[in-house]
């Protein structure tokens, strides 16, 4: 079935370095992704998102990139700061729907000052 | 101020006691989603909701209820059937046109007691 899983459970960097989260995920089928923020006792917030036909896409001090031959994702976040520490979800569309997204279990981003 | 809001932000209730949590947005959407995270988990669907009068079951609905009566709110209720009610609630919208990012509201945290 679907699924959408992420690697590291906690990530922990030192502020001013890069941060590189990743996701795998196994329908090769899906051809949207989404990367969410979310703070403790909030709701996630949007960071970035990435469409199959696209490799690479830039934000603001974020990037996602997307392997689709190893149905890979990863969001860079870079000069990491405090207001960093979060936790991230990688989501993925759904194929049996046009508005459902399937919801990895997040990785936990900790600053260290 | 376009948003999605959800109340109460913490809620108490007795076991074996129905209760409704609030989800309302007026950003004009028309899917809307209701999900459930256990600490430190990622989100689990429960009900979801692509127009006015229709909706559908998710990954975990026994012991959950909703309506969607009118396009900007999408209550959900936990009845007395839902075996660990203790949980985040999240509630979502998305355009159903092109977009596939999901706006979520701040959750409302329910303790069975």
């Amino acid at each position: 079935g679907e699924s959408v899983g992420l690697h590291l459970p906690t990530l922990s960097v030192q502020e001013g370095d890069n941060s590189i989260i990743n996701c795998a995920y196994s329908n090769s089928a899906s051809d949207y992704f989404i990367w969410y923020k979310q703070e403790s006792g909030k709701g996630p917030q949007f960071i970035i998102d990435i469409r199959s036909n696209m490799d690479k896409r830039q934000g603001q001090r974020v990037t996602v990139l997307l392997n689709k031959t190893v149905k890979h994702l990863s969001l860079q976040i870079a000069a990491t700061q405090p207001g960093d520490s979060a936790v991230y979800f990688c989501a993925e569309k759904g194929m049996d729907s046009s508005y459902k997204l399937i919801f990895g279990s997040g990785t936990r981003l900790l600053v260290r000052p | 101020d376009g948003g999605i809001t959800q109340s109460p932000k913490y809620l108490f209730r007795k076991e074996g006691q129905n209760v409704t949590l609030s989800c309302e947005q007026n950003l004009n959407h028309d899917a809307m989603y209701w999900y459930r995270q256990d600490p430190g988990q990622g989100l689990r669907l429960i009900y979801y909701s692509q127009i006015v009068n229709d909706f559908q079951k998710g990954d975990i609905a026994e012991g959950y209820s909703v309506s969607r009566e009118k396009k900007e709110s999408f209550p959900l209720t936990v009845t007395s059937a839902q075996k660990n009610p203790t949980a985040f609630y999240l509630c979502a919208s998305a355009t159903s046109s092109g977009g596939n990012e999901q706006f979520f509201g701040p959750g409302t945290r329910l303790t069975v007691l």
